[in-house]
């Protein structure tokens, strides 16, 4: 199964400052099928981004995802305070679909 | 409006049976393959079961396989987790999510249900 590393574990940022989240995969993600979630406490994941850039409907542009093969990268351009949470990649290429254990964007 | 209610989690002993349920309502829903997604207290995101849009294709994580089986009623518009044979580590948040095509569990998730909590403990 395809394995993804999500670094960093925790990421201190201030409201307005730019967010870089890195996904690498143990292979090539075909077609670019890598998904992004954000997840705030006690809820449910909610979806951001698929084909690795392509925003869902009702997600604020400065939310972007980038990148091809094994190394996928989230953006979000200026932080508001809503944007502080867990963020989960996951690839849906391969069987079973697998997810990174995930970043924690932190109010510094 | 897309909306999944699940139902059915709770306590369980070691060995025991629980049945999930899922409402769907807002879609076609046998338009769209679904699956199960679970979380354990302050862990991760895992992947559980899939079906796709009619019920005949199903796939499962090795860690369920031969425990659990999904199932789905188009005219209920409802999608179903049987899991038998629980375990400590099955303990988690059980969401159900509304897969991006019809055909199965190869798939990013749009939509999420509220989640159910699962305990299983003695």
């Amino acid at each position: 199964e395809i394995v993804l590393t999500q670094s960093p574990g925790t990421l201190s940022l201030s409201p307005g400052e730019r967010a870089t989240l890195s996904c690498r995969a143990s292979q090539s993600v075909s077609y670019n099928y890598l998904a992004w979630y954000q997840q705030r406490p006690g809820q449910a994941p909610r979806f951001l981004i698929y084909g690795a850039s392509s925003r869902a409907t009702g997600i604020p542009d400065r939310f972007s995802g980038s990148g091809s093969g094994a190394d996928f990268t989230l953006t979000i351009s200026r932080l508001d305070p809503e944007d502080f949470a867990l963020y989960y990649c996951q690839q849906y290429a391969d069987s079973p679909p697998t997810f990174g254990q995930g970043t924690k964007v932190e109010i510094k | 409006e897309v909306q999944l209610v699940e139902s059915g989690g709770g306590v369980v002993r070691p060995g025991g049976s629980l049945r999930l349920s899922c409402a769907a309502s807002g879609f076609t829903f046998d338009d769209y393959g679904m699956s199960w997604v679970r979380q354990a207290p302050g862990k991760g995101l895992e992947w559980v079961s899939g079906i796709n849009w009619n019920g005949g294709s199903t796939g499962y994580a090795d860690s369920v396989k031969g425990r659990f089986t999904i199932s789905r009623d188009n005219a209920k518009n409802s999608l179903y987790l049987q899991m038998n044979s629980l375990r400590a580590e099955d303990t988690a948040f059980y969401y159900c999510a509304r897969g991006w095509t019809s055909s199965g569990y190869k798939s990013y998730w749009d939509y999420w249900g509220q989640g159910n909590l699962v305990t299983v403990s003695s």
